[in-house]
């Protein structure tokens, strides 16, 4: 079956850097996404890797290994607005997104 | 503003009743979809759409129902709800066929079933 692994909550300090895993087994891969979710709110695009390395975007960067099936999301500089819930998707190879539960991330001052 | 608008915001109904779900964009995207979400899970496919005209069913398509008359409008359908239909619906739409595919999400619909 496939499946996406992700942390459930993690806890952070204002200001310091985070790191949220993915790992992920799918029939096929054609690319990973991140979402952002604020609580109550809907899922905002946050990155997009379909090729190994990492893709930076403000205080926001996003990592890929497909030979390990891997995925991180990293937060620098944390602000409390960045207090939310991380979606990371994968892409299979019939073009549909399989969605991992989401990590909780709780910003603290 | 463009974006997808759903509604009911919120509902409660009760078991047995039909409900039909409004979803309406105005990116004039191809792709559109209808997400179901509930704690500790990850956001499930109920149906898609990927061109007027024409639909498809997603992971969990039972007991919900779809129909793409034209581009903008995607109206999912419960035709007799039960309470594990209780949840939270997000509508979805996207370009297809290329790009990163990146999804662009209505505000929800939280659904309550007794």
């Amino acid at each position: 079956g496939q499946n996406i692994d992700q942390p459930t909550e993690m806890t952070a300090t204002e200001g310091a850097i985070v790191q949220i895993n993915c790992t992920y087994q799918t029939s096929g891969f054609n690319g990973l996404f991140w979402y952002q979710q604020h609580a109550g709110e809907a899922p905002t695009f946050l990155s997009y890797n379909v090729l190994d390395g990492l893709e930076e975007k403000g205080r926001f960067s996003s990592f890929l290994s497909r030979s390990k099936g891997y995925s991180y999301l990293l937060l620098k500089e944390l602000q409390m607005k960045d207090s939310a819930s991380y979606l990371c998707a994968v892409r299979d190879s019939n073009y549909q997104l399989i969605w991992g539960a989401g990590t909780k991330l709780i910003i603290k001052p | 503003i463009a974006g997808i608008t759903q509604a009911p915001t919120s509902q409660i109904l009760a078991a047995g009743r039909r409900m039909t779900l409004r979803c309406t964009q105005d990116m004039r995207h191809n792709a559109m979809y209808w997400y179901r979400q509930d704690l500790g899970l990850g956001l499930r496919l109920i149906h898609y759409s990927n061109t007027a005209g024409t639909t498809g069913k997603g992971e969990v398509p039972d007991g919900y129902s779809v129909s793409r008359a034209n581009t903008d409008d995607f109206p999912l359908t419960l035709a007799s709800a039960v309470p594990s239909q209780t949840s939270v619906y997000f509508c979805a739409s996207s370009e297809a066929g290329g790009g990163t595919g990146e999804l662009f999400f209505g505000e929800g619909s939280r659904l309550t079933v007794l």
